[in-house]
């Protein structure tokens, strides 16, 4: 089983629509959490991260952590062609060492 | 700023031989990580450099080797190289060791084996 557990999708919206984006992980000791954006042909990009379980909001985005459930979301809201991308969650294992899900690539349609 | 530089771009091997990727980072950045990222995957942990040692290695073989120098660029070194080795190949940056060091990653190099 991978530490972190991601559906690759594809996911395919209507601009302007929310985005749900979710992963599981399996490690109790994890306690960051972080949410990258990856274009085609480019390095991953941090959108956000979190800290231990609770909400973060930062413009159209939202960062979910529920540590008791194991469950990690990120909400897209009035979502844009240009969100088009894959969505990798990550979590801080030992050190500065990243953790990464398999990535969720989603498709916003005009 | 530059942020996170790696080259070359692009790659191509044949099986058996070996390879050298190069990566600098992010101004003020010391700490070095490497990543491997085959397609529709997430990347996975190779290993870390800080102050010119390896620090932290993930569940990659003797094969993967690499070095950081004293103004903090790195090389990543892959010998006998096997088809499987083709990925994009990502480092990252990150400033310090302790708190939550975010890391910043490069474009990658994308390296084929045939």
């Amino acid at each position: 089983q991978k530490e972190v557990e991601q559906d690759p999708g594809p996911l395919s919206v209507p601009e302007g629509a929310i985005v749900s984006l979710n992963c599981t992980y399996s490690n109790s000791a994890f306690q960051y959490f972080m949410w990258y954006r990856q274009y085609s042909r480019k390095g991953p990009e941090l959108l956000m991260y979190t800290y231990s379980s609770g909400n973060k909001e930062d413009g159209r985005f939202t960062a979910q952590v529920d540590k008791s459930s194991k469950y990690i979301s990120l909400f897209i809201r009035d979502s844009q062609p240009s969100d088009s991308a894959t969505y990798l969650c990550a979590s801080f294992n030992a050190g500065n060492m990243l953790t990464f899900g398999g990535g969720t690539r989603l498709m916003v349609k005009p | 700023d530059a942020g996170v530089t790696q080259s070359p771009t692009h790659l191509i091997k044949t099986r058996g031989q070996q390879v050298t990727l190069r990566c600098s980072p992010k101004s003020g950045h010391d700490t070095v990580s490497w990543y491997q990222q085959a397609l529709g995957q997430g990347p996975q942990f190779i290993f870390q450099y800080y102050e010119e040692e390896e620090r932290q290695r993930g569940n990659f073989p003797d094969r993967f080797s690499g070095h950081q120098f004293p103004n903090y660029s790195s090389e990543l070194n892959v010998n006998a190289l096997l088809l499987g080795d083709s990925a994009l190949y990502l480092c990252a940056s990150s400033p310090g060791t302790s708190g939550i060091d975010t890391q910043y990653f490069g474009p990658g190099t994308r390296l084929t084996v045939l």
